[in-house]
């Protein structure tokens, strides 16, 4: 089956820097890849996505890059703020379900 | 739209009572999941459903029943519960599977003394 392996598991960056969240997938059949952002007492919620046939996709300050050769795939925060601090969780959908990483928990000092 | 919701917030039990978790979407969404969320294991799905009536088991379905029997609700059953099974139990649901995001719930969180 498919193994996501996600790093760090910690990230502390100050505000206003970015921050950088890795993961690597195993299966080359996957073929989308949802970042979910999971804020303390709350259900993962979606905050972007990409498809397998695009190599990069921006929204407002995020943003995801996906090397299909590599099979690798990392989520971008740019000018962090202090509601950027929660649970990061990176997956990949591959037959009938997503396999998540284990998540990084990122803190935005102020 | 209150999206998805889940009954009970928190749960403790004992070893080898029984419980039953329950979800409601408003979405009309065709797929449902339950998932387990762990320290350090991100989220393991148990089992899913693609429709009503249908259920399916997912990667850790040992020790778990689920039930679909009206398209909004997706149950979960625990029958004889185990210490292993104290975990954050999230539901999700999504229009269909594959490239459509997930709509997750507020968990559940469960402790077997």
């Amino acid at each position: 089956g498919e193994n996501v392996e996600q790093h760090p598991s910690t990230l502390s960056v100050q505000e206003g820097d970015s921050a950088v969240i890795k993961c690597t997938y195993s299966d080359s059949a996957s073929n989308y890849f949802p970042w979910y952002k999971q804020e303390l007492g709350k259900g993962p919620q979606l905050i972007i996505d990409i498809r397998s046939n695009v190599g990069e996709k921006k929204d407002q300050r995020i943003a995801v890059t996906l090397n299909k050769t590599a099979k690798h795939f990392s989520l971008h925060i740019t000018e962090t703020q202090p509601e950027d601090s929660a649970v990061y969780f990176c997956a990949a959908f591959n037959d009938y379900k997503l396999s998540f990483g284990a998540g990084t928990t990122v803190t935005v000092r102020a | 739209n209150a999206g998805v919701t889940q009954t009970p917030k928190f749960r403790v039990l004992k070893t080898g009572q029984s419980m039953t978790l329950l979800c409601a979407q408003d979405m009309n969404h065709e797929y449902m999941y339950w998932y387990r969320q762990d320290p350090g294991m991100g989220l393991r799905l148990i089992h899913y459903s693609v429709g009503e009536g249908t259920t399916a088991k997912g990667e850790v379905p040992d020790g778990y029943n689920v039930s679909r029997l009206k398209k909004q609700n997706f149950l979960l059953g625990l029958e004889s519960a185990a210490p292993s099974q104290t975990s954050v139990y999230f539901c999700a649901s999504s229009y269909k599977a594959g490239q459509f995001e997930q709509f997750f719930g507020p968990g559940t969180r469960l402790t077997v003394l």
